[in-house]
């Protein structure tokens, strides 16, 4: 498709159990982010890759969160033994530009995969 | 987390009337963007800047880089009804894609 795929849209979880989001960012763009998003609050950054190198996972809120995007493209955000606070609207977005480019911060973000745990 | 302080957290206006809301931060940035929301969607981009002091426009939107580089505001003029949604500034401290967002501006425009 034309624009960032993000998939499921929506996911409930028991707590406790592990869950996978995917992402397909627009095709041939280099730089992809997650960021997370609580009910009535902006987007947080948690981690970026650019191709299949995740250079910055700074944002990441603990070790049960895992990102992955081994060939350069497709990316799934992993998080282990779900918790209430995990809960949230968890946004993908792509950039044609690399790290320290101008214009790096022009992101097309997917419509989110909002994670609800029970 | 960091987030940057928006203002006003909420607006509600008669179509036709005139917008404005801002952002302040304790940090510089280098890239001053604003993006709107739309409920069930992803943010998308209105406009970015640059360049502190930078005054840019698009259709009925306008927004400058304040020239401290800590704040920056946006302007809606002539508000129509899909103008509603949520507003969000964001900052880049450096050329990263690492974006700070501010809490967001709900805007609903009363037909």
């Amino acid at each position: 498709g034309a624009g960032v795929s993000q998939s499921p849209r929506y996911k409930v979880a028991k707590r406790g159990q592990d869950v996978a989001l995917r992402c397909d960012p627009i095709s041939g763009h280099v730089s992809l982010f997650w960021y997370q998003q609580a009910l009535g609050q902006g987007p947080e950054f948690l981690t970026y890759f650019q191709n299949e190198a995740q250079l910055d996972k700074s944002g990441l809120p603990s070790d049960r969160f895992f990102a992955e995007r081994p060939e350069g493209s497709v990316s799934t955000l992993k998080i282990q033994r779900t918790q209430q606070e995990d809960s949230a609207v968890y946004l993908c977005a792509s950039s044609s530009r690399r790290l320290g480019l101008a214009k790096a911060g022009e992101l097309f973000f997917g419509e989110g995969s909002r994670l609800t745990v029970l | 987390g960091q987030q940057l302080n928006q203002s006003p957290q909420s607006m509600f206006i008669q179509e036709g009337e005139d917008v404005s809301m801002n952002c302040t931060s304790s940090s510089i940035f280098n890239t001053w963007l604003w993006y709107k929301q739309d409920p069930g969607e992803g943010p998308v981009l209105l406009i970015a800047l640059y360049k502190a002091g930078e005054l840019t426009s698009n259709g009925r939107l306008t927004a400058q880089f304040g020239i401290t580089r800590k704040d920056s505001f946006l302007n809606i003029s002539a508000s129509i009804p899909s103008d509603v949604g949520i507003y969000f500034c964001a900052g880049q401290p450096s050329n990263t894609g690492k974006l700070i967002f501010g809490q967001g501006t709900t805007l609903q425009v009363k037909p």
